[in-house]
């Protein structure tokens, strides 16, 4: 079953807590993609990569880093330095196939107890 | 990325079609019209995208404007299940334009 997958579901950080949200897929795409979703709100981009061992920062990148060791997953580490992470995380990936359109994962949601 | 209109709520009855419209008059040359829908709580899912030619597949039809300044998305015979917000973004392909920008989207109701 070809697609994205995210894990966990839920995730709970509790104050001072680096946590990691996983990002995997077998597309065999290049490209991936971090967003961030808040309630009513549209998607915003935290990192994205264009290829192995090499990635970028989007438009709110402070507080969140990122590896890109193999083709397939592309984690994203919320840390403490974020002050605000409770959101949707959303995981996209792309390839030069139909336009370099992107698919979504089904999300993370992070909740800070 | 051109910006995009698209109104803020649809209603439509179960087995009709529904017909959701978007504005992007600031469309350049090389842009595409992409749909994304979201059910609640779940990940966008692409559903169609074109340059300037009418476009179809197994989910939806697209319907773009000669001028290329606005398009629809039909949904033949809709189905309790299509209720989302359905989001229209417009982006260049193939180049540096990486970001999709999601606005508010039209939140379409399909009611029973």
């Amino acid at each position: 079953d070809g697609g994205i997958t995210q894990s966990p579901k839920y995730l709970f950080r509790k104050e001072g807590q680096n946590v990691t949200l996983s990002c995997e897929q077998n597309l065999n795409h290049d490209a991936m993609y971090w967003y961030r979703q808040d309630p009513g709100q549209g998607l915003r981009l935290i990192y994205y990569s264009q290829i192995v061992n090499d990635f970028q920062k989007g438009d709110i990148a402070e507080g969140y880093s990122v590896s890109r060791e193999k083709k397939e997953s592309f984690p994203l580490t919320v840390t403490s330095a974020q002050k605000n992470p409770t959101a949707f995380y959303l995981c996209a990936s792309s390839g030069r196939e139909r336009g370099e359109t992107q698919y979504f994962g089904p999300g993370t949601r992070l909740l800070v107890l | 990325d051109a910006k995009t209109t698209q109104p803020t709520s649809m209603d439509c009855a179960e087995g009709r079609a529904a017909n959701l419209p978007c504005n992007h008059s600031t469309i350049s040359g090389n842009e595409y019209v992409y749909w994304y829908r979201q059910i609640h709580s779940q990940g966008p899912q692409y559903i169609i995208h074109g340059l300037k030619n009418n476009e179809t597949n197994e989910m939806a039809s697209l319907i773009i404007t000669e001028d290329r300044k606005s398009s629809t998305l039909i949904l033949p015979h809709a189905t309790l299940r299509d209720t989302a917000v359905y989001y229209c973004i417009v982006r260049a392909i193939y180049g540096s334009n990486y970001k999709l920008t999601f606005g508010k989207g039209t939140l379409l109701t399909v009611n029973p």
